[in-house]
């Protein structure tokens, strides 16, 4: 069974401190992984996307990571923000087939 | 990057009545789009792949008669909460899937939350 875990469910980080989420998958075949940033009562909003070849992809202060041997993958946040509280999820793609979400991390960001 | 609308993005309504929500592709055609429902502190959960010019595929356990879906056009797709409970108040994400990269490429509507009274 396809299956994409995140850890930890939750984080609450000081405002211009740094994080990173995890997350682990097992799906197969595998095309690419993406993290999403999903603010409160919006839809989810695409950070990085990264095919079996990727290893790194940024994107401003957000920094993903991609080892597909041990299949998993981590997105840092530098100089964490206000506004970078959400739920960030982490989804894999077999290609022209569903999607299998992670349950998402949900970060707060304190002043 | 591309766009995808929803709309409404909010929506109350009595029991038993039916809403409509639209969903387009703003400045890409999308021959594949994706219903979703996600209920508070979950994860979207995959309801229906609707496909233009045909009947859309439903998840095991999704009503096709409770959700209809209509993907009319390479721009629309709508769902349709026929009768609509209590119980079917959530979070309606679409997405739309871009055929113009080389890498698969989803890209998610706002959302639409639509509570039943």
């Amino acid at each position: 069974k396809n299956q994409v875990e995140q850890s930890p469910q939750s984080l609450i980080i000081l405002e211009g401190k740094n994080c990173t989420l995890q997350c682990n998958y097992t799906v197969s075949p595998f095309s690419n992984l993406r993290w999403y940033k999903q603010d409160t009562g919006r839809g989810p909003v695409s950070l990085t996307i990264m095919t079996f070849s990727e290893n790194t992809k940024s994107n401003g202060r957000y920094t993903a990571t991609l080892d597909a041997d041990t299949k998993q993958s981590s997105l840092h946040i530098t100089a964490s923000q206000l506004s970078d509280s959400a739920s960030y999820i982490c989804v894999v793609s077999p290609g022209y087939g569903k999607l299998t979400f992670g349950q998402g991390t949900i970060l707060t960001v304190h002043p | 990057g591309a766009v995808v609308s929803q709309h409404p993005s909010r929506v109350i309504c009595k029991s038993g009545t039916s809403v409509k929500i639209e969903c387009r592709s703003l400045d890409f055609q999308a021959t594949t789009m994706f219903w979703y429902r996600q209920f508070p502190k979950q994860s979207l959960m995959l309801m229906a792949t609707s496909n233009e010019g045909s009947k859309a595929t439903y998840e095991q356990g999704v009503e096709k008669d409770k959700f209809l879906i209509n993907h009319a056009s390479l721009t629309l797709s709508t769902l349709t909460v026929t009768s609509a409970h209590p119980e079917d108040s959530s979070f309606y994400i679409c997405s739309a899937r871009d055929p113009r990269p080389r890498v698969d490429t989803q890209y998610f509507g706002p959302g639409t939350r639509l509570t039943v009274l």
